[in-house]
């Protein structure tokens, strides 16, 4: 089992609907929860992180965190054709290094 | 404006030949990094360093070697590229338990 899964997809979702992207992670300890967009051919950029149970919103992003389920989402409220990207989940495993573990990230296409 | 830098952008080198790729940063950020990542591949961390004089190996087998000697500067050396390390190459930085910020990589092909 991988320590960080996400689905590879493509998922494609309507020009103003919502993206819902999944992640889930093996280790109950780990304590801080990224969310990374990556456009072809550049590097990752940080859009969302979270630490604790619930949401949290900015913008038209929302991160959701169930630390029972080991589970962490994000939301794309009104998506646009500018989204379409792969989003990564990155997982701080903790411990005295910053240990940061990415997932193989879900590609995104929203369709005009 | 604080930010971190990679050089060169593109590198296209022969086999057998000495490289070195640039790392910098402006944030006095502790923690640095490099990965490793294919086109349409998953991230794999190759170097991390906590602070001056600290690098360890990550979890990639790597043939490269990194140094830390100031905290805002992490090169990276292949002392003798080989087509396998034809690759796109990452640097990033961290402070504590924020989240990582990405320089804009080195694409490396080795002929």
């Amino acid at each position: 089992q991988k320590e960080v899964e996400q689905n590879s997809g493509p998922l494609s979702v309507p020009e103003g609907a919502i993206a819902s992207l999944n992640c889930t992670y093996s280790d109950r300890g780990s304590q801080s929860f990224f969310w990374y967009r990556q456009y072809s051919g550049k590097s990752p950029e940080l859009i969302m992180s979270i630490y604790s149970n619930g949401d949290k919103e900015d913008g038209r992003f929302t991160a959701q965190l169930n630390k029972a389920s080991q589970y962490v989402s994000l939301l794309i409220r009104d998506s646009q054709p500018s989204d379409s990207a792969t989003y990564l989940c990155a997982v701080n495993m903790g411990g005295g290094y910053q240990k940061v573990t990415f997932g193989t990230g879900t590609k995104l296409q929203v369709i005009p | 404006e604080a930010d971190i830098y990679q050089t060169p952008r593109y590198l296209v080198i022969g086999t057998g030949k000495k490289i070195t790729l640039e790392c910098s940063q402006t944030m006095g950020h502790d923690k640095m990094y490099w990965y490793q990542q294919d086109p349409g591949m998953e991230l794999h961390l190759i170097h991390y360093s906590y602070g001056v004089n600290s690098t360890e190996k990550g979890d990639l087998s790597s043939e490269s070697t990194v140094s830390r000697i100031r905290t805002e500067h992490f090169p990276l050396t292949l002392e003798s590229a080989r087509p396998s390390h034809t690759s796109q190459y990452l640097c990033a930085s961290s402070e504590d338990v924020l989240g990582y910020t990405f320089g804009s990589g080195t694409r490396l092909t080795v002929v």
